[in-house]
C-alpha cells in the first residue's frame, strides 16, 4: 500500500507553545488529507479535511484558529496547533486519499504531550 | 445515538477460536464500510473492506446488511498475533470516515 510519513513522531513542550506537525504523501499524490485525534480509549475523531490549494474544512466543535491546517503541495499537509495546553494532549493521526472512494493510508501519528 | 456502535469488549479468547464482531451505524445514506486493526499506540491498519455480497480474506470475513445498517467481521482460528483494536469505520461521503469506539481482542494462549 502507499506511504504516508508523519513528522516528528512524539512532543513534549510547554504549554502555550505551538506544535507543528507534518504529514507526507511519500509515492502518490493526495489532493485530500485528513487530520485525526484520538484521546486514550477512544476512538479516532476527524478533526479537519484539508484540500491542495484551498481552505481546510473543520468539523463541528474544531476551533480552526486554534489548530491551523497548511495543504500547500499535493504530497505535504501541516497541522499546527497554536498555543498548546496540557488538553491538546493527544495522539493526532493523518490520512492521505487520492480520492472519492479510495482507500485511506494512515500516517504514524503524533504523540502530543503538553505540560 | 452514535454514529458508529461497537461493543467495546474485550473478547479474552483462546488461541484457535472463532470470534465475531459486530457494528451498527446510524446513517442508511453510508457508501462504504471497513474493518480496521489498530494495534497500541499504533496508527490504524486497514484490515478489509465490506461489501453486501461478504467476502472473505483468509481467516477473516465481513459481512453488511445495508436493511439492518449492521457489520460483522468473523475472524476464524484465532492467532496469537491477532489481538489488537478492531475498529469499525463508516465512509458518510467525501471520503470522511467515522470511526467506532474499537472492539479490544485478545487472544491467549
Amino acid at each position: 500500500g502507499a506511504v504516508v510519513s508523519q513528522h516528528p513522531s512524539r512532543v513534549i513542550c510547554k504549554s502555550g507553545t505551538s506544535v507543528k506537525i507534518e504529514c507526507r504523501s511519500l509515492d502518490f499524490q493526495a489532493t485530500t488529507m485528513f487530520w485525526y485525534r484520538q484521546f486514550p480509549k477512544q476512538s479516532l475523531m476527524l478533526m479537519a479535511t484539508s484540500n491542495e490549494g484551498s481552505k481546510a474544512t473543520y468539523e463541528q466543535g474544531v476551533e480552526k484558529d486554534k489548530f491551523l491546517i497548511n495543504h500547500a503541495s499535493l504530497t505535504l499537509s501541516t497541522l499546527t496547533v497554536t498555543s498548546a495546553h496540557p488538553e491538546d494532549s493527544s495522539f493526532y493521526i493523518c490520512s492521505a486519499g487520492g480520492g472519492e472512494g479510495e482507500t485511506q493510508y494512515f500516517g504514524p501519528g503524533t504523540r502530543l504531550l503538553v505540560l | 445515538r452514535k454514529e458508529v456502535e461497537q461493543d467495546p469488549g474485550p473478547f479474552n479468547v483462546p488461541e484457535g477460536a472463532t470470534v465475531a464482531f459486530n457494528c451498527t451505524y446510524s446513517n442508511s445514506a453510508s457508501q462504504s464500510f471497513f474493518w480496521y486493526r489498530q494495534d497500541c499506540r499504533k496508527e490504524p491498519k486497514l484490515l478489509m473492506s465490506v461489501y453486501s455480497s461478504g467476502n472473505e480474506d483468509g481467516r477473516f470475513t465481513a459481512q453488511l446488511n445495508r436493511a439492518s445498517q449492521y457489520i460483522s467481521l468473523l475472524i476464524r482460528d484465532s492467532k496469537l498475533s491477532d489481538s489488537a483494536t478492531y475498529l469499525c469505520v463508516v465512509n458518510m461521503g467525501g471520503n470522511k470516515l467515522v470511526f467506532g469506539a474499537g472492539t479490544i481482542l485478545r487472544v491467549k494462549s
